[in-house]
């Protein structure tokens, strides 16, 4: 099946700063999505982003499907931040069943 | 727009014994999925329905878990006999439409086997 890799697998950010998350996939994908998951467990969707950049705030994604690969931008971060952020692939599994697969997660920590 | 509803939140039970999750999708949503969440993990399709129909029950495991989407709304999800190793967080999700349209997902059921 299809691997999805997140980096780094841990940050811990000093309130403020910038980050980068990355994702990486090893097929071509019909889609994906990048999800925050607060420290309450509910997955938040933050970007739904087959191609291209989208921005949200102090978030943007950047997606080069072409290269196989995804960055989640984080700027002016805030202990709000905090949590884990999944990137999650759609693919055709065939016959037209999609599948979401997710990666391990970058778990993301901003002290004050 | 109310988003997916999933009860209970919390559910202890002791192993051996039956347990039952349910899941409410966002009106009009045609896809419905179940995750497994493994403490530290990312999420593990256990189920995908289209409407009624299951279209990927690869991942379940079908000698203790049973899914049911009865008119293509509300669906559960049911264990039994619970392992200890299923202690983990069960998530549902839906989308609308049937070809890879995105996701929400519900808070999820928190499931601890003693």
């Amino acid at each position: 099946g299809i691997q999805v890799e997140q980096s780094p697998p841990d940050l811990i950010l000093q309130e403020g700063a910038n980050s980068t998350l990355r994702c990486n996939f090893s097929d071509s994908v019909n889609n994906l999505q990048w999800f925050h998951q607060n420290p309450w467990g509910q997955l938040i969707n933050l970007f739904y982003i087959p191609s291209g950049t989208k921005q949200n705030g102090r978030l943007s994604a950047t997606t080069v499907a072409t290269e196989r690969y995804s960055l989640l931008y984080i700027s002016s971060s805030q202990t709000t931040d905090s949590g884990v952020y999944f990137c999650a692939v759609l693919l055709d599994s065939g016959a037209g069943s999609y599948q979401l697969t997710f990666g391990k997660g970058t778990k993301l920590s901003v002290i004050p | 727009e109310a988003g997916v509803v999933q009860s209970p939140r919390y559910k202890i039970i002791e192993k051996k014994q039956p347990v039952a999750f349910w899941c409410n999708p966002i009106s009009g949503h045609n896809t419905l999925y179940w995750y497994l969440q493994n403490l530290g993990q990312g999420p593990e399709l256990l189920i995908r329905y289209e409407n009624e129909e299951a279209v990927d029950d690869s991942q379940l495991p079908k000698d203790r878990f049973s899914a049911e989407r009865l008119k293509g709304v509300d669906s559960t999800l049911k264990i039994q006999p619970a392992e200890l190793g299923d202690s983990a967080v069960y998530l549902c999700a839906s989308s609308r439409g049937t070809r890879g349209t995105e996701a929400f997902f519900g808070q999820g059921t928190r499931l601890t086997v003693v």
